[in-house]
């Protein structure tokens, strides 16, 4: 598709299990973004990849969260021994490497019990 | 990054213009002010972006100040779909840049039919 891909949609876990959320960003995009929202919150940045360069994890809130970024485009988030508080919707973003207008995926909603 | 500020909701009635304001007042004069908006359960959705002039595209217009301490978001027509959180940042638009996009608290629309 043209858009930014996430997977999966939607994700139930059990805390302390780990999880991988997957993100297809845009062909040619050098830029990927990893938000993530809280119900009712707003977007807190997690992780910010720009082409070559080491990635900005400044907004990780914590080590048991990682992120890598493939052959410069497919990302993947990990989040290890998972927490209640960790129960948010997961956004990806992608952009072209000037630009300030990100192209939003629909999101991957997880779920902690 | 400028820091910006919004009110935290807004009305508007169906059919009318929708004005959204939102200060930037120690913007740098290299700080692009972009827009997004996030319709309920959706991924936020590029609006439009500006730095010194008047912006128009076929979803909004952007009003910036002589002084581009604050800006204004126009929506000519609002329609009961354009109901959403509208997100006014402040960002460097550079090549290779490693800002990511900060996303403050927004201004929630209602448009009310």
């Amino acid at each position: 598709g043209a858009g930014v891909s996430q997977s999966p949609s939607n994700k139930v876990t059990e805390k302390g299990k780990d999880v991988e959320l997957r993100c297809d960003p845009i062909s040619g995009h050098t830029a990927l973004y990893w938000y993530r929202q809280s119900l009712g919150q707003g977007l807190e940045f997690l992780i910010y990849f720009q082409g070559n360069s080491a990635p900005d994890k400044s907004g990780l809130p914590s080590d048991r969260f990682s992120a890598e970024r493939t052959g410069g485009s497919v990302s993947t988030l990990t989040i290890q021994r998972t927490q209640q508080e960790d129960s948010a919707v997961y956004l990806c973003a992608s952009s072209l490497e000037r630009a300030g207008e990100l192209f939003f995926g629909e999101g991957s909603r997880l779920t902690v019990l | 990054d400028a820091k910006t500020t919004q009110p935290p909701s807004m009305d508007c009635a169906e059919g009318r213009a929708a004005n959204l304001p939102c200060n930037h007042s120690t913007i740098s004069g290299n700080e692009y002010v972009y827009w997004y908006r996030q319709i309920h359960s959706q991924g936020p959705q590029y609006i439009i972006h500006g730095l010194k002039n008047n912006e128009t595209n076929e979803m909004a217009s952007l009003i910036i100040t002589e002084d581009r301490k604050s800006s204004t978001l126009i929506l000519p027509h609002a329609t009961l779909r354009d109901t959403a959180v509208y997100y006014c940042i402040v960002r460097v638009q550079d090549r290779g840049g490693r800002r990511a996009l900060t996303f403050g608290s927004g201004t929630r629309l209602q448009v009310q039919p």
